[in-house]
């Protein structure tokens, strides 16, 4: 089955530093990847996408995430980390099975608190 | 381009008691889906919509949970009789069908406590 582990269920950066958020995925097939954020008390939103191609892929806000295959991760970084990035970071992948598509299956999510 | 609307955005009930919630996707989006985060965790699908059919609801509560989604659009989820450990978000999201049913766009969620 399907499922997705984020190892850091929170991390805390000083303003200006960078950011690395791991994610690790099982998936047998070649698999769609996102990251989403959510601040407190609102829905999602979609940072990056991963379906194939060129395995770096930039996102909104400065963000970007690496897909290696070799080691089932998809981590998210950032150079310069912004005190409005604070909020929870959730790694999903798109489930394709028994017919069933646009399923995402979300890690547990990492929450990210930034010092000044 | 509206977001996905979500009402009430905070519910507090007893438990036994029935609770429904009402979310409106994006204009075009044939796809709907309802989410339950529970505090600490990822979202977890409950139901997929496409269009007004149910494509997967193998990991909705069905003894107590229903959902619908009347003439393709707007969606209501049900809870009836509310447990104590229903307490959570629900998420409602759309996508386009096709190869953009991945991308999902998520409204701002309704809080559900049950006491």
């Amino acid at each position: 089955a399907q499922s997705v582990t984020q190892p850091d269920i929170h991390i805390t950066v000083s303003e200006g530093a960078s950011l690395e958020l791991r994610c690790n995925y099982s998936y047998g097939a070649t698999p769609y990847l996102f990251w989403y954020v959510q601040s407190p008390g609102q829905g999602l939103q979609l940072l990056l996408k991963y379906f194939s191609g060129d395995t770096l892929v930039q996102g909104i806000k400065g963000f970007e995430a690496e897909f290696k295959r070799s080691q089932s991760s998809f981590n998210l970084r950032k150079p310069s980390v912004h005190w409005s990035d604070a909020a929870e970071y959730f790694c999903a992948v798109g489930a394709d099975y028994g017919g069933s598509q646009g399923n995402l299956i979300f890690g547990k999510g990492t929450k990210l608190s930034v010092k000044p | 381009e509206a977001g996905v609307a979500q009402s009430p955005r905070y519910k507090i009930i007893e438990k036994r008691q029935s609770v429904a919630f009402w979310c409106n996707p994006i204009s075009g989006h044939a796809t709907l889906y309802w989410y339950q985060q529970i505090l600490g965790q990822g979202p977890k699908l409950l139901i997929q919509f496409q269009n007004n059919g149910v494509v997967d609801d193998s990991q909705l509560p069905k003894d107590r949970f229903s959902a619908e989604r009347l003439k393709g659009v707007d969606s209501t989820l049900k809870i009836q009789p509310a447990k104590l450990e229903d307490s959570a978000v629900y998420l409602c999201a759309s996508s386009l069908a096709g190869t953009g049913i991945y991308e999902q766009y998520f409204g701002p969620g309704t809080r559900l406590t049950v006491t």
